[in-house]
């Protein structure tokens, strides 16, 4: 099956610079690479997904990079706030065939801003 | 929280006692899972349904079973608790467009203490 490695697992930053967090998958059908936040005592919020046919997708201060040929997707965060802080979670999925949407997700990454 | 609700939210209980978590859906999603959350792992999935009565297995599913009698409704149980089933609980939902599956959205999260 699917496996997912996220890097690093604590990441802490100062106020205004740049967050990056990476990721990487086994299978090659997979083709939706969601990314997820999570802040205490909440369950993960979609942020940012990205399909296996985009190379690059950005919404405001948030992008995310797909490289399929060495199976690894990358989380940017520009401009970090302090409300930024939070635990964050990369998945994979096969979003068609018989898999039933089913995702693996990474082991997450502690994400701390400092004001 | 997408129209979903995890009943209880918190719940402590013994070793050896039957525990069932409800999630509840207003959504009218087809696809609803079960999601396991521990320290280091991340989220791992425990059983998901694609259908009324249609469930099946995840990578993490021993000791636990569930049933969906009705779309809004998917029940997990574990038959009887182990201290290893301390975790935090997350249902979450999705649904189809054509066939291309769509984002999950995560319920509130159960916190499970078995003593």
């Amino acid at each position: 099956g699917e496996n997912v490695e996220q890097h690093p697992s604590t990441l802490s930053v100062q106020e205004g610079d740049s967050a990056v967090i990476k990721c990487t998958y086994s299978d090659s059908a997979s083709n939706y690479f969601p990314w997820y936040k999570q802040e205490l005592g909440k369950g993960p919020q979609l942020i940012i997904d990205i399909r296996s046919n985009v190379g690059e997708k950005k919404d405001q201060r948030i992008a995310v990079t797909l490289n399929k040929t060495a199976k690894h997707f990358s989380l940017h965060i520009t401009e970090t706030q302090p409300e930024d802080s939070a635990v964050y979670f990369c998945a994979a999925q096969n979003a068609g065939g018989t898999s039933y949407g089913k995702l693996t997700f990474g082991q997450g990454t502690i994400l701390t801003v400092h004001p | 929280d997408a129209g979903i609700t995890q009943s209880p939210r918190h719940k402590v209980t013994e070793t050896g006692t039957p525990v069932t978590l409800r999630c509840h859906q207003t959504e009218n999603h087809r696809y609803m899972y079960w999601y396991r959350q521990d320290p280091g792992h991340g989220l791992r999935l425990i059983h998901y349904s694609y259908g009324v009565k249609d469930t099946d297995k995840g990578e993490v599913s021993d000791g636990y079973s569930v049933s969906r009698s009705k779309t809004e409704d998917f029940l997990l149980t574990l038959e009887s608790a182990t201290s290893s089933q301390t975790s935090v609980y997350f249902c979450a939902i999705s649904f189809t467009s054509g066939r291309v599956m769509n984002e999950q959205f995560f319920g509130p999260g159960t916190r499970l203490t078995v003593l």
